[in-house]
């Protein structure tokens, strides 16, 4: 089975503080994801990459930076972190050639 | 931009009772894809539909890709307790190649189940 981790289940930190969410999988794909949920929004795209050190940017990137060096790992980075950043973050990943994404369980971060 | 339309919003069921639900979108798709999530959980993917007019079961699930490839529904027969979540319909564009690998996401149906 395809497995997705995220660093934390929960999340909470100050506004202004520098945030760093870790996502690994095991299966080797080429694409990986993150997301944002919000209720009544859906899932909207951040970041995305399809290789190591490439990324690309999703629909809504401001306030985010991406880091991917190396394959089994994406790390989404809160340069600053503010209060509309309280969200449920979603990782994902997939093989390229096919679009099955595997999801994270989620980190729930919350900016006081 | 493209959109999909996901309905309905919500549904509130007996046990037992079969459930039907759908996504439609102005645009062309050559994957579709199935997710239900928890609360406090990711979606989890639970079929995923790669042709137009296929028909995919996992379990008491089907789902199926429509011939104009503009929608897709998904079928839950004798539902019980444990089928209550959120239930996404996906689709992508891109058919080849990692960059286009983005996924449209439908607005989700919230089921509930009456023991």
């Amino acid at each position: 089975d395809v497995k997705v981790t995220q660093s934390s289940r929960y999340l909470v930190k100050r506004t202004g503080e520098k945030v760093f969410l870790e996502c690994v999988q095991d299966m080797d794909h080429e694409n990986m994801f993150w997301y944002r949920q919000d209720p009544g929004l859906g899932l909207r795209l951040i970041y995305f990459s399809y290789d190591v050190k490439m990324k690309e940017k999703g629909d809504i990137p401001e306030g985010y930076s991406v880091s991917r060096e190396k394959k089994e790992r994406f790390s989404l980075i809160l340069e600053s972190a503010s209060t509309n950043q309280t969200s449920m973050y979603l990782c994902a990943s997939s093989l390229s050639g096919r679009g099955s994404k595997f999801f994270g369980p989620g980190t729930r971060l919350t900016v006081l | 931009g493209q959109q999909l339309n996901q309905s309905p919003q919500s549904m509130f069921i007996q046990e037992g009772e079969d459930v039907s639900m759908n996504c439609t979108s102005s645009s062309i798709f050559n994957t579709w894809l199935w997710y239900k999530q928890e609360p406090g959980e990711g979606p989890v993917l639970l079929i995923a539909l790669y042709k137009a007019g296929e028909l995919t079961s996992n379990g008491r699930l089907t789902a199926q890709f429509g011939i104009t490839r503009k929608d897709s529904f998904l079928n839950i027969s004798a539902s019980i307790p444990s089928d209550v979540g959120i239930y996404f319909c996906a689709g992508q564009l891109g058919h080849y190649g990692g960059s286009q690998g983005n996924l449209i996401f439908g607005k989700g149906t919230k089921l509930s189940v009456k023991p």
